[in-house]
């Protein structure tokens, strides 16, 4: 079982549409949470970390449950240049594991005119 | 501040052969990380150095080696490759390991074994 799961899409969404993303992931322990961003054939960017009691960054918000195991993005009023792959990572900060980051294999987003 | 560098961006090698990929950061960040990217698994780890004179196995070490020169450079050895290694490398550094610290990566080396 992986340890990050996400719905890898594809989404296709028109300009100005809201879509939302989910990911889940399976250690309890988990600690640190993250969305990355990455373009076709570049390297993942950070694009928001993730706090317990949800936070937002202009047009995009993260939320995080922690009982449930579940951290989510919206994505509001899409633009095209929000197309990419979006990542969910997750951190287990302990021990043997310190600064390893767990990621899923993505979420395919394509906004289109 | 060029960030995180990879050299080479492309290379292709036939069975057998031997390559090391060569990382460096100018942040004066003390962990760095090796990955590997491929279609439908998401990114994983090979190696890690946590700071300079450490490094330590990740999720798929198997027929990798890797070097932590200095503070500024991570290198990774493949002794003899083989088609299953076959990937996009990424080369990754942090302030810190752990405690939340952004991971931020090089543009990546495509690699083809034949």
């Amino acid at each position: 079982r992986k340890e990050v799961e996400q719905d890898p899409g594809p989404f296709n969404v028109p300009e100005g549409a809201t879509v939302a993303f989910n990911c889940t992931y399976s250690n309890s322990a988990s600690q640190s949470f993250f969305w990355y961003r990455q373009d076709c054939r570049k390297e993942p960017k950070l694009l928001m970390s993730v706090y317990s009691s949800g936070n937002e960054d202009g047009r995009f918000t993260a939320q995080l449950n922690r009982a449930s195991q579940y951290i989510s993005l919206l994505i509001r009023d899409s633009k095209l240049s929000d197309s990419a792959t979006y990542l969910c990572v997750v951190a287990f900060d302990r021990g043997s594991t310190l600064g390893r980051l767990y990621f899923g294999r993505g979420t395919q987003l394509t906004v289109w005119p | 501040n060029a960030g995180v560098t990879q050299t080479p961006k492309f290379q292709v090698l036939k069975t057998g052969q031997s390559m090391t990929l060569q990382c460096a950061q100018d942040m004066n960040h003390n962990s760095m990380y090796w990955y590997r990217q491929d279609p439908g698994m998401g990114l994983r780890l090979i190696y890690y150095s946590a700071s300079e004179g450490t490094t330590d196995k990740g999720e798929v070490p198997n027929g990798y080696n890797v070097s932590r020169l200095n503070k500024r450079e991570f290198s990774l050895r493949l002794e003899s490759a083989a088609p299953s290694q076959t990937s996009v490398y990424f080369c990754a550094s942090s302030e810190l390991p752990g405690q939340g610290k952004t991971q931020y990566f090089g543009p990546g080396t495509r690699l083809l074994v034949l």
